[in-house]
């Protein structure tokens, strides 16, 4: 079955980077675009941006660019998010989604916790 | 941007609940509607306005076209309680969801 499975909660100063992985399993991996989207406490989802796992291709959110990257390594069929300059309002679950067509998303990740606290 | 109406939804289980999502511009009928429960990630219930996704109950129903959308669960079940978000795709980048109703016991 299709899973999408993340790596683990993570605590960082603001001012620094964080990396999230996203390992895909039970589908063809490079046939389907990952987003990721996130949800900060007590807020609505949020879109980051996508990336093509058979080309590397990125589209970031214009109010992420410069301080997101994602990239893949299709060898272990895994994807990363890293988000840089972190700042208290980065404090959020991060989710990889895969899109089935058309940016309709219809696998999800469980969700990584970012906190960001000095 | 996408406004959701209203932002809480208090229904009995067994009565209808009616979900509305607004878009400041034409998005065609390319918008769609998730379900997110605390702990769970979110699933996805209805897309192009009114298709359900694979497996979902026949009790979800999804209208509208242009700015003006609708999600309706005709009797609710426990199960159904729950933060809803609509997510327009067709002005894109960005992906834009509305803000939720989250739907609660009466």
């Amino acid at each position: 079955q299709v899973q999408l499975v993340q790596s683990g909660a993570e605590v960082k100063k603001p001012g620094a980077s964080v990396k999230v992985s996203c390992k895909a399993s039970g589908y063809m991996f490079t046939y389907y675009y990952i987003h990721w989207v996130r949800q900060a406490p007590g807020q609505g989802l949020e879109w980051m941006g996508w990336i093509n796992p058979k080309s590397g291709g990125t589209n970031y959110a214009q109010r992420f660019q410069g301080r997101v990257t994602m990239t893949r390594d299709t060898s272990i069929s895994t994807v990363y998010m890293e988000l840089s300059r972190l700042r208290s309002d980065d404090t959020a679950v991060y989710y990889c989604v895969r899109d089935q067509a058309k940016q309709l998303f219809d696998y999800w990740g469980q969700g990584t916790l970012v906190t960001v606290s000095s | 941007v996408m406004t959701q109406s209203p932002a809480t939804l208090s229904v009995s289980p067994g009565e209808r609940a009616t979900l509305s999502c607004r878009a400041s511009q034409s998005v065609s009928s390319n918008l769609a509607w998730y379900q997110h429960k605390p702990g769970q990630a979110p699933r996805l219930l209805i897309y192009d306005a009114s298709t359900r996704a694979t497996s979902i109950p026949a009790r979800f129903s999804g209208s509208g076209s242009g700015t003006e959308f609708t999600l309706t669960i005709s009797s609710l079940q426990s199960e159904d309680f729950a933060v809803y978000y609509c997510q327009q795709y067709d002005n894109w980048p960005p992906l834009t969801f509305g803000g939720g109703t989250k739907v609660e016991i009466k």
